[in-house]
C-alpha cells in the first residue's frame, strides 16, 4: 500500500547517457513534485505539477524534462547525464497547491553517474 | 538572498532529555513552516505544520514555535528516545505553494 512509489531505487550509469525515473502516487493528490538531495542532505525543489500542468520549474537545466501523463504519475527524464547529476531524487505529492498541505515523499532514487 | 539555516549539523543528547532544534531564515515571508523527519535511505516524513500567525503547536512529545519577528522556529522533542534519532528538516512554504527546505540537523539520542 505504498503511497508514493519510485522506480528504480538505485541507478548507476555512465556520463552522457539518458535515463528516466518513474513516480506514482495512489493518494488521489492533485500536485506532484521532484526534489534533488545532494551529498550535503540539502533538499532542493526542481519541479512541481498540478493536475498535469507545470507550476514550478526551478532553474533546472533543460536536460531534465518532467512528464506527467496523468495526475497520478510524474516521471523525470534526464538527457546527457553529467557527474554533477549524482544525487538522490525524491518524488513527492500533496493534496493540492495549498501551502498548508503536507507533502508525502517517495523512498528516493539514488543516481550515480560514473 | 533567501537563506534557511538549521543549527549545528549534528546534535547529540542523552535519552530522556529535551532536544531543541533551530531553524532560522532570512529574506523570506513564509506563510507556513513545516518540520519533517528523515531516516537514512528514506524520504522525509511530515511531522508538524505551524502557520505564520501561530506561536506554538504541539503534537504528543513534539512542540514547534514560530517567531516571525526573530525569523526563527524552534522544534522540541521532550523525553527523547533513541528511536527519535534521525535528521530533522524545516521547510518554509509561501502562499504560492513553494516549499524551501533547510539542510537538516542530525539528532542522535544516546541511551
Amino acid at each position: 500500500d505504498t503511497a508514493v512509489s519510485q522506480t528504480p531505487k538505485y541507478l548507476v550509469t555512465q556520463m552522457g547517457n539518458d535515463k528516466s525515473i518513474k513516480c506514482e502516487q495512489n493518494l488521489g493528490h492533485d500536485t506532484m513534485y521532484w526534489y534533488k538531495q545532494d551529498s550535503k542532505k540539502f533538499l532542493k525543489i526542481m519541479f512541481s505539477y498540478n493536475n498535469k500542468e507545470l507550476i514550478i520549474n526551478e532553474t533546472v537545466p533543460n536536460r531534465f524534462s518532467p512528464k506527467s501523463p496523468d495526475k497520478a504519475h510524474l516521471n523525470l527524464h534526464i538527457n546527457s547525464l553529467e557527474l554533477g547529476d549524482s544525487a538522490v531524487y525524491f518524488c513527492a505529492s500533496s493534496q493540492d497547491l495549498e501551502a498548508y498541505n503536507e507533502q508525502f515523499f517517495g523512498p528516493g532514487t539514488r543516481l550515480t553517474v560514473l | 538572498s533567501q537563506k534557511i539555516e538549521q543549527n549545528s549539523e549534528a546534535l547529540n543528547i542523552q535519552e530522556g532529555k529535551t532536544a531543541t532544534l533551530t531553524c532560522n531564515y532570512t529574506n523570506y515571508s513564509p506563510a507556513y513552516l513545516q518540520w519533517y523527519r528523515q531516516d537514512p535511505g528514506r524520504g522525509p516524513v511530515f511531522l508538524l505544520l505551524i502557520r505564520e500567525n501561530e506561536k506554538e503547536k504541539r503534537k504528543e512529545r513534539l512542540k514547534v514555535t514560530f517567531d516571525t519577528t526573530l525569523k526563527q522556529s524552534l522544534f522540541h522533542i521532550t523525553a527523547s528516545q533513541p528511536a527519535d534519532s534521525a535528521t530533522y528538516l524545516c521547510a518554509l512554504t509561501t502562499n504560492a505553494g513553494k516549499s524551501t527546505f533547510g539542510d537538516g540537523t542530525t539528532l542522535t539520542v544516546k541511551p
